[in-house]
């Protein structure tokens, strides 16, 4: 069964708008969720590593005022996209550490217009 | 730094194997992961090799080379479900990270 969940699978804005992304772990308690993005055929890049009940850590070039992630429970980060543009359209997808791999939520497609 | 290299498509015909290949370059190298994306999903979990040699799974092989920074994803006995994205990726020891190479698109030929 699923281990991991997003929501929402998919979401459509305006340029502006900000966008709340939420990943949960179904099966057990994650500390560390990791958070990608992937553009068109392109491969995942990290673009934060989510610590619970702490700061995230962002990767070289990744901005943390603009993708603003929480960490609150053991199940569930939230990645907020602040003011989206159309640039920022991309597939966003969540993991987390388990035993020997990283389990991969089913993403979230999001277009802004 | 990391430097994970694949090729970018490979075609091949049903019932036919095909192997893809993967060099890295990476520091606090633990192992391998190979995964497969199926277009507009999120990626599924093949294989991971930390040790030298040959993992089988089925139809699905994974080999690692840890002096050579060297990997290759073996499938054998090609379906037309296997056309998909394969990525292999690095993991480090020292953060958990994983560093992608940038995807194999195996197209299968009926």
């Amino acid at each position: 069964g699923a281990v991991v969940s997003q929501h929402p699978s998919r979401v459509i804005c305006k340029s502006g708008t900000s966008v709340k992304i939420e990943c949960r772990s179904l099966d057990f308690q994650a500390t560390t969720m990791f958070w990608y993005r992937q553009f068109p055929k392109q491969s995942l890049m990290l673009m934060a590593t989510s610590n619970e009940g702490s700061k995230a850590t962002y990767e070289q070039g990744v901005e943390k005022d603009k993708f603003l992630i929480n960490h609150a429970s053991l199940t569930l980060s939230t990645l907020t996209v602040t003011s989206a543009h159309p640039e920022d359209s991309s597939f966003y997808i969540c993991s987390l550490e388990g035993q020997e791999t990283q389990y991969f939520g089913p993403g979230t497609r999001l277009l802004v217009l | 730094g990391q430097n994970i290299d694949q090729p970018t498509e490979m075609t091949a015909t049903e019932g036919a194997i095909v192997q893809i290949n993967c060099t890295y370059q990476t520091s606090g190298f633990n192992g391998l992961f190979w995964y497969q994306q199926h277009a507009g999903e999120a990626p599924t979990f093949l294989s991971y090799n930390v040790l030298d040699g040959l993992e089988e799974k089925g139809r699905f092989s994974s080999f690692l080379s840890r002096s050579k920074g060297y990997s290759y994803l073996l499938l054998k006995e090609l379906q037309m479900k296997d056309s998909a994205s394969y990525l292999c990726a690095a993991h480090r020891s020292n953060d958990y990270k994983l560093s992608f190479g940038a995807g194999t698109t195996v197209t299968v030929r009926a």
